[in-house]
């Protein structure tokens, strides 16, 4: 089974500074962990994804991510916020059991203030 | 390119109606993918097919019915909803379905409202 916890619903930054949304998973085989952004009315954008390798991934926008393994985690970072970056954040996993099927955490609504 | 289209952008149906939701992606992608949100929620997949086959029903009701004409087309065929069906529809689509590396992109999806 494969889980995922984004354990902040809500996340407030001030426009400039450095913002993190934090992500937690669980799965039995290699995790396999992306990051969505979602604006109002929107459907689903790909940000990044990990797969292997280099745990910081580098994605869109600006947008970094760390994998942690030991502490099972896959943060979503950003040096620099900006009030267009304002929107709701999935984080999801896949493993090779099932491959089908994403898993997807309950979001993070960012908030950023000018 | 990595566009899925979806039609309409809205539908209002009554409980009664017949209407369809139309998904479209021209990426090669021999995934494609039914998901149902609800407001600040997280998507909830539905179907999903691989090689225009059907390989996961995630106990949808029959109301529901998915269709997959081509490897380029997915439709959602709705009978009889609820107003609790009442959702945004997304479809997506990714490269290959028994890659759980691979990315799904979205489309924009269809805002169902049942009356």
């Amino acid at each position: 089974a494969q889980s995922v916890a984004q354990p902040e619903d809500q996340v407030n930054v001030a426009e400039g500074n450095p913002l993190t949304v934090k992500c937690t998973y669980s799965v039995s085989g290699n995790p396999y962990l992306f990051w969505y952004v979602q604006y109002p009315n929107r459907g689903l954008q790909f940000l990044l994804k990990y797969i292997t390798g280099d745990n910081l991934v580098k994605g869109s926008y600006g947008f970094e991510a760390e994998f942690n393994k030991s502490q099972t985690s896959f943060h979503l970072k950003k040096p620099s916020a900006l009030v267009s970056d304002s929107a709701l954040y999935f984080c999801a996993v896949r493993d090779n059991t099932n491959a089908g099927k994403s898993t997807f955490g309950d979001g993070t609504t960012l908030t950023v203030k000018p | 390119d990595t566009e899925v289209t979806q039609t309409p952008k809205h539908l209002v149906m009554g409980m009664t109606n017949k209407k369809s939701l139309k998904c479209e992606q021209h990426m090669g992608h021999r995934a494609m993918y039914w998901y149902k949100q609800k407001a600040k929620k997280p998507p909830e997949l539905m179907f999903v097919y691989s090689y225009e086959k059907l390989s996961i029903n995630e106990s949808v009701p029959s109301r529901f019915s998915p269709e997959c004409p081509n490897s380029s087309l997915l439709n959602l065929h709705l009978h009889a909803l609820q107003p609790e069906d009442s959702a945004l529809y997304l479809c997506a689509s990714s490269q290959n379905p028994t890659k759980a590396t691979d990315t799904q992109y979205f489309g924009p999806g269809t805002r169902l409202t049942v009356l």
